[in-house]
């Protein structure tokens, strides 16, 4: 079964700017969640959507966004990129929500660089 | 709040040493608690868990036992070897609730021969 994958891996934008990233779950998972993860603020939860519908949402700017789609697939987006928006993101499918016992399977990630 | 407290690295060791990651946690509610490695280059995976008191997670020769008395979850393992060298995350998640993870600051290992 293929793994979670993330789509660019590498991502390098102006200030201003706005970006999207593009996570697919694992065959049959129907949760996906997103994280940053930065040298200074280390791994920060953006969002958690199940069924089309967002969850969970983290302590970011409205600048950060984020969707998901019928098939599971999720896309986040950030507007009016700025400097410290540098990260990794990550991105993660589990079977359902609501449940601890799903574990949560992590994709590569895509790092975002904005100069 | 939640929050996860981890030892600070980085830590340095020779190959078969004893290896032990401090990790303690504050949590509202009930949490299961995880450790996760991540490799230089990629994401997350998961190394071990526990979901509830005085169960032990073990994996690939590391071990970690969730007390809820002293709000711990220490990662051990008894012979480290040069593939271990990345950086180790302990995280709880609440076991009524969402998917979120809240993740210690992280700990780099580096094995050397």
């Amino acid at each position: 079964k293929a793994g979670v994958t993330q789509t660019p891996r590498y991502l390098i934008k102006t200030r201003g700017q706005q970006v999207t990233l593009s996570c697919s779950p694992i065959s049959g998972h129907r949760s996906v969640s997103w994280y940053q993860q930065t040298p200074g603020q280390g791994l920060q939860f953006l969002f958690e959507y199940f069924s089309e519908t967002q969850r969970n949402k983290g302590n970011f700017p409205g600048r950060f966004s984020g969707r998901q789609f019928s098939n599971s697939r999720s896309e986040m987006n950030v507007s009016t990129l700025e400097l410290g928006d540098s990260a990794l993101y990550l991105c993660a499918s589990s079977l359902a929500w609501r449940d601890s016992s799903y574990e949560q399977y992590f994709g590569p990630g895509t790092r975002l660089t904005v100069t | 709040g939640n929050s996860v407290t981890q030892m600070e690295g980085p830590v340095t060791l020779s190959e078969e040493a004893f290896l032990t990651i401090n990790c303690t946690y504050t949590a509202t509610g009930y949490p299961s608690l995880f450790w996760y490695v991540q490799y230089p280059g990629e994401g997350l995976q998961l190394l071990l868990k526990a979901t509830k008191a005085d169960d032990k997670g073990s994996n690939k020769g590391f071990e970690a036992t969730y007390r809820k008395e002293t709000t711990s979850f220490h990662l051990e393992k008894g012979s480290v070897q040069v593939s271990d060298s990345a950086v180790y995350f302990c995280a709880l998640r609440l076991i009524q609730g969402a998917q979120k993870l809240v993740f210690g600051q992280g700990t780099r290992l580096t094995i050397n021969p």
